[in-house]
C-alpha cells in the first residue's frame, strides 16, 4: 500500500482481556518497528523485525507482550491479560534497509478500562 | 547507551518568526537522523532525513543540519505559520536499525 496501515485505530478493552494490534507496512519494506507512546510521554521502542525475525525484542515491557511477523509483511502485536498501564498509542513504522527513513502509521489508541 | 535530548521542551512564538529547534545525541555512531512532526492525537509525519554523511537537508521552509562529531542537529523553520504548531521530534537511527527519539519540542505559533 501507499502508507503504513494500522488497525484498529481505537480499541477499548477490559482489564485482563487479550488484544491484538495489526500493522500492514509499506510494500517492500523489510524492516518493521513497534513503538508505544503513553499520554504525555515520548516514544518507547518495543520491538524490531527484519524480515520475519526479531533481532531486537529488548523493548517489550513484560512477557505479556509478544509480536510476530509473517511473510515479511503484516505484523501483529499481542498483549495478554491487559492492564491499565498498557493504555497508550501503539505506533508501527516500516523502513527499507540501507538509507531509508521511517514511515509511521497513524497508530492504535488502546484504552484498558 | 544512546540518548537524545531536545531543547527547548516548549516554544511559543508570534507568526512570521524564524526559529530553531535543537537536538543533541550522546553517541556519534549513527546511521541517520530524522525529524518528525506530530499533531495532537495523530501519528508521526516525516519532515527531513539526513544521512550520517550529509550536513543538511532542506524542504520548503524547513532546513535541518547535522554535525555528527559534536552530536547535534538543528531544525530551522523560516517564517513560521500557525499551521506549524505541533510537536517536533528528533530521532537517530543506530547501526542496529533502532530509532531512538528525543522527548520533542512542542511549538505554538500565535497568529
Amino acid at each position: 500500500g501507499a502508507g503504513v496501515s494500522q488497525s484498529p485505530s481505537n480499541k477499548v478493552t477490559e482489564k485482563g482481556k487479550d488484544v491484538e494490534l495489526r500493522c500492514d507496512p509499506i510494500s517492500g519494506h523489510t524492516a518493521l518497528y513497534w513503538y508505544r507512546q503513553s499520554l504525555g510521554q515520548g516514544l518507547e521502542f518495543l520491538i524490531y523485525f527484519q524480515g520475519n525475525s526479531a533481532p531486537d525484542k529488548s523493548g517489550l515491557p513484560s512477557d505479556r507482550f509478544s509480536a510476530e511477523r509473517t511473510g515479511g509483511s503484516v505484523s501483529t502485536l499481542t498483549i495478554q491479560r491487559t492492564q491499565q498501564e498498557d493504555s497508550a498509542v501503539y505506533l508501527c513504522a516500516s523502513s527499507l534497509t540501507g538509507d531509508g527513513g521511517y514511515t509511521f502509521g497513524s497508530g492504535t489508541r488502546l484504552t484498558v478500562v | 547507551k544512546q540518548e537524545v535530548t531536545q531543547i527547548p521542551a516548549a516554544l511559543s512564538v508570534p507568526e512570521g518568526e524564524n526559529l530553531v529547534l535543537n537536538c543533541s545525541f550522546t553517541d556519534s555512531a549513527i546511521y541517520n537522523l530524522q525529524w518528525f512532526r506530530q499533531d495532537p492525537g495523530k501519528g508521526l509525519t516525516s519532515l527531513l532525513l539526513i544521512q550520517s554523511s550529509q550536513r543538511e537537508q532542506t524542504s520548503g521552509r524547513l532546513n535541518a543540519s547535522l554535525d555528527k562529531s559534536s552530536g547535534r542537529s538543528t531544525l530551522y523553520i523560516a517564517a513560521s505559520q500557525p499551521g506549524d504548531s505541533a510537536t517536533y521530534l528528533c530521532a537517530v537511527r543506530d547501526y542496529t536499525g533502532k530509532l531512538i527519539f528525543g522527548q520533542g519540542t512542542t511549538l505554538q505559533v500565535k497568529p
